[in-house]
């Protein structure tokens, strides 16, 4: 069992360039979350998924796009990265709404 | 929307006794409490009802008071492993998840 996995580890990106953060579950959650977090601040969510095949916005889901064509995978896209992107991005899984959420390692992602 | 946690930071030495809050402006119907240790991602501790106390692990328990719509989590004789920065969050009844502004709580010999 490799619970959540989040791939790449880290990447660097130049403004206005484009990439996808893969997120893979093997506990056959429903629920899928990204999250990011900056330095000195919480996690705010950014998309969620209820489903295979969901996905909704969250707090702050400007410049990014997510996709959740599998089940146990969830696609975190930035079109244009901006510098205003750099941060650590999370992604994390629940059996259902209102459950414990399990992490991935984290994304480190800094735009230049 | 974000609930809000105090203190901001603390400070304990091996063996004493912490409490750290969490608030919010909007009713709460569950409240999760998570950790996350210093380069690594937050994980699970524990999860509260309206009218429900849980014990957690080690020797962290936590409460929630629907009324007040506050929650606090009560960490007991801390020990090193318990340094890191501590999250409460919710769903208040729908899907979106908001975590807490963050507890950073340091544990010294």
């Amino acid at each position: 069992n490799a619970g959540v996995t989040q791939t790449p580890k880290f990447r660097v990106l130049k403004t206005g360039q484009s990439m996808t953060l893969l997120c893979a579950q093997d506990m056959n959650h429903e629920y899928m979350y990204w999250y990011r977090q900056d330095p000195g601040m919480g996690l705010r969510l950014i998309h969620y998924s209820v489903g295979e095949g969901t996905t909704a916005k969250g707090e702050v889901p400007d410049g990014y796009n997510v996709s959740r064509l599998k089940k146990q995978n969830f696609l975190l896209g930035l079109e244009s990265a901006a510098p205003s992107q750099t941060s650590v991005y999370f992604c994390a899984s629940s059996y259902s709404g209102g459950l414990a959420q399990y992490f991935g390692p984290g994304t480190r992602l800094l735009v230049l | 929307q974000q609930p809000v946690q105090s203190p901001q930071a603390v400070i304990l030495r091996e063996g004493e006794d912490a409490v750290i809050n969490c608030s919010s402006s909007k009713a709460l119907y569950s409240v999760h409490w998570y950790r996350q240790k210093h380069g690594e991602a937050p994980v699970f501790l524990m999860i509260l009802l309206k009218g429900g106390e849980q014990k957690g692990h080690d020797k962290i328990s936590a409460s929630f008071n629907e009324k007040k719509q506050q929650s606090s989590l009560y960490l007991t004789a801390s020990q090193l492993s318990y340094s890191g920065t501590y999250f409460c969050g919710t769903d208040f009844a729908g899907n979106q998840f908001y975590f807490g502004t963050g507890t950073s709580l340091t544990v010294i010999p």
